[in-house]
């Protein structure tokens, strides 16, 4: 497609449970990008593929927190066992390269997760 | 490691007023600097970037200057409009490992007034 098209647009779990945001980048993009953006509008990076691989995953919280990005199908981050400070708007992006001629992200209107 | 700093908001201002919002960073190699602008309930969309020293990136009457020397990238408009009432991230894309990671300051809400 022609945008990052993230679901659901809007999720609420009570704490502990599970949670999984799905993100589908722009067709033919090799990087996809999460990012958690909480109340003080601050965006916290969490992690990065390139094509399946995980190419850089510093910002995921180790313990909860999982994402893949597989062939043929949309990118997903998992939440387990879900907590009230996992409460945010999550935001995908894409870019087609990584690449200094290729750096535009695109991104997608975002995940608002609740956690009650 | 690469941080971005911006004013705090909100920032008030009348339609027609002059608009600037600072931004500075750091940065251990030659990133290139961008300014998203987020309306309300949307996500993020690129307003303007510069790749190196002295560029100047505009959009839509929005102009910031890349300043290596002040390791700034100051968001500026001449003449405000209520439309533009959002959250304005400056943001930086360094060449390491991470790809095209971008590095976010903290947002500052812009409200105009009619």
């Amino acid at each position: 497609g022609e945008e990052v098209a993230q679901t659901p647009k809007h999720l609420v779990r009570g704490e502990g449970q599970k949670a999984k945001l799905y993100c589908a980048p722009i067709k033919g993009h090799s990087y996809v990008f999460w990012y958690q953006q909480v109340l003080k509008n601050e965006f916290k990076f969490l992690i990065s593929f390139q094509n399946e691989n995980v190419f850089d995953e510093t910002g995921m919280p180790k313990e909860r927190f999982s994402a893949k990005c597989l062939p043929n199908s949309p990118c997903s981050l998992e939440i387990q066992a879900t907590k009230l400070e996992d409460s945010a708007v999550y935001f995908c992006a894409s870019s087609l390269q990584g690449s200094r001629t290729n750096e535009k992200l695109f991104f997608g209107s975002g995940t608002q997760l609740s956690v009650l | 490691g690469n941080s971005v700093t911006q004013m705090e908001g909100p920032v008030t201002l009348s339609e027609e007023a002059f608009l600037t919002i600072n931004c500075t960073y750091t940065a251990t190699g030659y990133p290139s600097l961008f300014w998203y602008v987020q309306y309300p309930g949307e996500g993020l969309q690129l307003l303007l970037k510069a790749t190196k020293a002295d560029d100047k990136g505009s959009n839509k009457g929005f102009e910031a200057t890349y300043r290596k020397e002040t390791t700034s990238f100051h968001l500026e408009k001449g003449s405000v409009q209520v439309s533009d009432s959002a959250v304005y991230f400056c943001a930086l894309m360094d060449y390491n490992n991470a790809g095209n990671m971008l590095t976010f300051g903290g947002g500052t809400r812009l409200m105009v007034k009619p």
